[in-house]
């Protein structure tokens, strides 16, 4: 099925850093949003996003929709160990109950 | 909590047999999503209900089935069981009211196939 394209696939980082990642497809999307998912967990929704270059945050949490509406970026600031997990992108249009998941960004924080 | 629970959180079987998985969404979420998800890999989409009536299907096995029931829960249930079917098995309902989109997952299932 088809996939978003998250980049980077897996970063290691040191304890304090900001941190990037994007995530984009070949169609237009009205809505994004980010989850982050823990070892054995469920997928956490962090971010929603709804309108072309919206920013959005959560904390040290910043994400946004990009103009285009084929890409968003999420940033993290002053990252802490429990950060680590796999961060996933999903994009969705309005009406068709129908969500496009990214391939993941794996995040381990080095203390 | 997502508000999104599953039954049960772990599950050990052996080869050939078959399983059910249970999943009720959030309270007035009327879609339910099935997704696989393999050692480190993505979320693979299987099967959407809403309000009992199957809307799409992903990469779902013959030997899968999945219905939703008139209490919206939903029951996932694998047959013949593989060891390659061993995985995370997450349940997900959405919220679409007005503009929002959104999408809950479940703590999931783990099922090992021995």
């Amino acid at each position: 099925g088809q996939q978003l394209n998250q980049s980077p696939q897996s970063m290691f980082i040191q304890e304090g850093e900001d941190v990037s990642m994007n995530c984009t497809s070949s169609s237009i999307f009205n809505t994004w949003l980010w989850y982050k998912q823990d070892p054995g967990e469920g997928p956490v929704l962090l971010i929603a996003l709804y309108k072309a270059g919206e920013l959005t945050s959560n904390g040290r949490l910043t994400a946004q929709f990009g103009i285009t509406r084929k890409d968003s970026f999420l940033n993290i600031s002053a990252s802490i160990p429990s950060d680590v997990g796999i961060y996933f992108c999903a994009g969705a249009n309005s009406g068709t109950y129908k969500y496009i998941f990214g391939t993941g960004t794996r995040l381990k924080v080095l203390a | 909590d997502s508000g999104v629970t599953q039954t049960p959180k772990h599950l050990i079987t052996a080869t050939g047999q078959r399983v059910t998985l249970r999943c009720s969404p959030r309270s007035g979420d009327l879609s339910v999503y099935w997704y696989q998800q393999s050692l480190d890999q993505g979320l693979q989409f299987l099967i959407h209900y809403y309000n009992g009536e199957e809307r799409a299907k992903g990469n779902i096995l013959e030997r899968f089935s999945a219905q939703q029931f008139p209490d919206l829960h939903s029951e996932l249930n694998l047959s013949s069981l593989e060891l390659g079917d061993s995985a995370l098995y997450f349940c997900a309902s959405s919220v679409v009211n007005g503009y929002r989109n959104e999408q809950f997952f479940g703590p999931g299932t783990r099922l090992t196939v021995l």
